[in-house]
């Protein structure tokens, strides 16, 4: 595998449900990243990891929750969501955060849909 | 806080039409800029991006980008669009002065019609 896979690529979920999504990626980077992609709206920033500490949190509400156990993998645990939480959710990664210009490099995405 | 617009939703041309693509971005230092595209059920793929020097810069498949500083403006351009172009174009800015993050505009849609 190279680049930056997810699983599942499509998640049907209750809004009861639990369930995690999961990314790695094969390019030795540091850094690690969640987006949401909705219809019409620009990317929404939700998460960065960097060496597999959170750096940045984006006011995203706690039914999401991010998990990094190392510098290749990265999670992110869903509970308790709501309808306008479907969308398309991308994991990315970059060498480091911080400096600028680090050009990032994106999974195929998850599909989520809550019903 | 940077802001990245993209004034153009939808675009819409016959097959070796030119193309040009707005991106503006509100940010007074110094940025990285970026455009990505996203082809139809594909990943976000680094179309090309500017850090410093030549402002015009030179992409994958004849696509480039000038940035005009005066401007605050990224805009992409081909000279000769092909159906296989069809895709959604992202812009994105990088403040260099800070650890923030890329920030992307919303997107064009770009159809190109055989």
């Amino acid at each position: 595998e190279t680049g930056v896979t997810q699983t599942p690529r499509h998640l049907v979920m209750g809004m009861t449900n639990k369930k995690s999504l999961k990314c790695e990626q094969h390019l030795g980077h540091n850094a690690m990243y969640w987006y949401k992609q909705s219809a019409k709206k620009p990317l929404e920033l939700m998460f960065v990891y960097n060496f597999k500490e959170q750096t940045e949190n984006n006011s995203v509400p706690s039914r999401f929750s991010p998990e990094c156990p190392n510098s290749s993998h990265l999670f992110l645990h869903l509970h308790t969501l709501q309808p306008e939480d479907s969308a398309l959710y991308l994991c990315a990664s970059s060498q480091t955060v911080g400096s600028g210009g680090n050009e990032q490099f994106f999974g195929p995405g998850t599909r989520l849909t809550v019903l | 806080a940077q802001s990245v617009s993209q004034h153009n939703h939808h675009v819409i041309l016959s097959e070796a039409a030119s193309l040009e693509l707005g991106c503006n971005y509100s940010y007074g230092g110094t940025v990285n800029l970026f455009w990505y595209v996203q082809y139809p059920g594909q990943h976000l793929q680094l179309l090309l991006k500017y850090f410093s020097g030549d402002p015009l810069v030179k992409g994958i498949k004849g696509f480039e980008a000038e940035f005009i500083k005066s401007k605050f403006s990224f805009n992409l351009r081909k000279p000769s669009v092909q159906w296989s172009d069809t895709a959604e174009y992202f812009c994105a800015v990088n403040a260099r002065s800070s650890a923030r993050q890329l920030t992307f505009g919303s997107g064009t849609q770009l159809t190109v019609l055989p």
